[in-house]
């Protein structure tokens, strides 16, 4: 069990364009999301935390209009890149945690976002 | 504020030798996590093996283990019997007992397990 999936594993966008990348937790339900910028050979960086039903908490330097993210459901958490930039190419992980039990971060396997 | 060390970049061993990771982090709190959380090519992160601070014995799983040393705030992780699938990075982190479940990453160390 804890499955954690993203959608879409790659995704190439047109500069000023928006995104959306999808994050679902499978077979349990996730009180609290997080999502994480990989930059090649780096670790991994939080960037905002997210709980089902009320705004997200974002980290000191992530613009919070840019990156826009929702978690709506137990098991549904989005995050929205608006108006990309090439600088905005990277690898995006999110994680998810339990309703109760186990304080483990599950993580899905990542999307990489390309802006041309 | 919590923060993770790392100071390995890069290591390599030979497949069937054992090896080992540091890890050394700083805190002012007592109770908490400590993760190793390995990163193949695939990208993808697995969990390899936790320690809650308030046990003293040390964790082990199967070929991984670690060696905790509170006082002196030092995780580093022993892999026994290294596989070729054990080339990944490897990454330290850290969790605040209690807290928003956030991890603090290390900066990692790309181990490669040489044939």
């Amino acid at each position: 069990g804890a499955v954690v999936s993203q959608h879409p594993s790659w995704v190439i966008c047109k500069s000023g364009t928006s995104v959306k990348i999808e994050c679902r937790s499978l077979d349990f339900q996730a009180t609290t999301m997080f999502w994480y910028r990989q930059f090649p050979k780096q670790s991994l960086m939080l960037m905002a935390t997210s709980n089902e039903g009320s705004k997200a908490t974002y980290e000191q330097g992530v613009e919070k209009d840019k990156f826009l993210i929702n978690h709506a459901s137990l098991t549904l958490s989005t995050l929205t890149v608006t108006s990309a930039h090439p600088e905005d190419s990277s690898f995006y992980i999110c994680s998810a945690t339990r309703t109760s039990g186990s304080y483990e971060q599950y993580f899905g396997p990542g999307t990489r976002l390309t802006v041309t | 504020a919590q923060t993770v060390t790392q100071s390995q970049p890069e290591m390599s061993v030979q497949e069937a030798e054992t090896v080992t990771l540091s890890c050394t982090y700083d805190t002012s709190e007592n109770n908490y996590y400590l993760f190793w959380y390995k990163q193949p090519p695939s990208r993808q992160m697995i969990l390899v093996i936790r320690q809650e601070a308030y046990k003293q014995q040390n964790a082990t799983e199967n070929r991984f283990s670690v060696n905790f040393q509170k006082a002196a705030k030092s995780f580093s992780l022993k892999i026994s019997d290294s596989q070729l699938g054990d080339t990944a990075m490897y990454f330290c982190a850290f969790m605040i007992y209690g807290s928003a479940r956030q991890l603090t990453f290390g900066s990692g160390t790309q181990l490669t397990v040489l044939p």
